[in-house]
C-alpha cells in the first residue's frame, strides 16, 4: 500500500543525545515536511524539502537538522540542542506545490 | 500574517445529534483548505480539500462547506466512532509550502 511510514513509532532519549526520526514515503511525492504537536498548539513546521538534496527551515528549526539524499527518505535528527524535545513528531508529504498534505503515523519522543 | 481558528475547541454530542464545526482563516489568497481527523497517537487522516468559496465535499456523514473567510464541518447524526479531534489547515499564496493549521475542535459522541 502507498504511505508514509515513521519509525520508531515511541522513542526515549537521554539528555545530551541526539537521535533520529525515520520518514520514508512510497508515494512519488515531490515535497517532505516534518511537524511538531503540542498539546493545545496547532502543527508546527520544523522543516521542509521540495526536492532532493534541498530542504528549508520552518518556524522552530533549531535544535533540528535533515537530509533528503532520495526522493522517498526525509530524516529528521533531534539534537542535544534543541532544549525542550519531548514531542510527537508527524512527517508529511505532498505531490508538489499547493496540494493536499498527507501524514504518516507520527513518532513519540520522551526525553529521560 | 495567514492564521486559523477553529470552534469550539470541544464538543460533546449525543449519538444522533447533528452539528458543525467551524474553522475561520485569514489568507492572503487562498490556495485549498483542508479538513483531517486526528485520533489520539495517530497522524492526521486527510477528508476534504477545498478550493474555492460555494464549494461543498460531503463523505458518510461529513459535509465541509467553505465561504471567503470560514469553513464548516457539518456532521449528521453522528455516531461513538465520529470522536476524535478534527483539524483544519490552509494554504495561501503567500507561502508555497507553509500550510497553517488551527488547533483543532475534540469531538466527543456520546452513545
Amino acid at each position: 500500500d502507498g504511505g508514509i511510514t515513521q519509525s520508531p513509532k515511541y522513542l526515549f532519549r537521554k539528555e545530551g543525545q541526539n537521535v533520529t526520526l525515520s520518514c520514508e514515503q512510497n508515494l512519488n511525492h515531490d515535497a517532505m515536511y516534518w511537524y511538531r504537536q503540542d498539546p493545545g498548539q496547532g502543527l508546527r513546521l520544523i522543516y521542509y524539502s521540495q526536492i532532493v538534496n534541498d530542504f528549508q527551515k520552518g518556524d522552530i528549526a533549531e535544535g533540528y537538522s535533515v537530509s533528503r539524499e532520495k526522493k522517498e527518505s526525509f530524516p529528521l535528527t533531534v539534537t542535544s540542542a534543541q532544549k525542550n524535545p519531548t514531542a510527537f513528531y508527524l512527517c508529511a508529504s505532498t505531490p508538489g506545490s499547493g496540494n493536499t498534505i498527507y501524514f504518516g503515523e507520527g513518532s513519540w519522543l520522551t526525553v529521560v | 500574517e495567514d492564521q486559523v481558528t477553529q470552534s469550539p475547541e470541544a464538543l460533546r454530542l449525543q449519538e444522533g445529534e447533528s452539528s458543525s464545526l467551524n474553522c475561520s482563516y485569514t489568507v492572503s489568497g487562498l490556495r485549498g483548505l483542508f479538513w483531517y481527523r486526528q485520533d489520539p497517537g495517530k497522524g492526521p487522516e486527510f477528508l476534504f480539500t477545498l478550493y474555492s468559496a460555494g464549494e461543498e465535499k460531503e463523505k458518510e456523514r461529513l459535509k465541509a462547506t467553505l465561504t471567503k473567510k470560514e469553513s464548516f464541518l457539518h456532521i449528521t447524526a453522528p455516531k461513538p466512532e465520529d470522536s476524535a479531534t478534527y483539524l483544519c489547515a490552509v494554504l495561501g499564496h503567500s507561502g508555497t509550502y507553509k500550510y497553517i493549521f488551527g488547533t483543532g475542535t475534540r469531538l466527543k459522541v456520546l452513545a
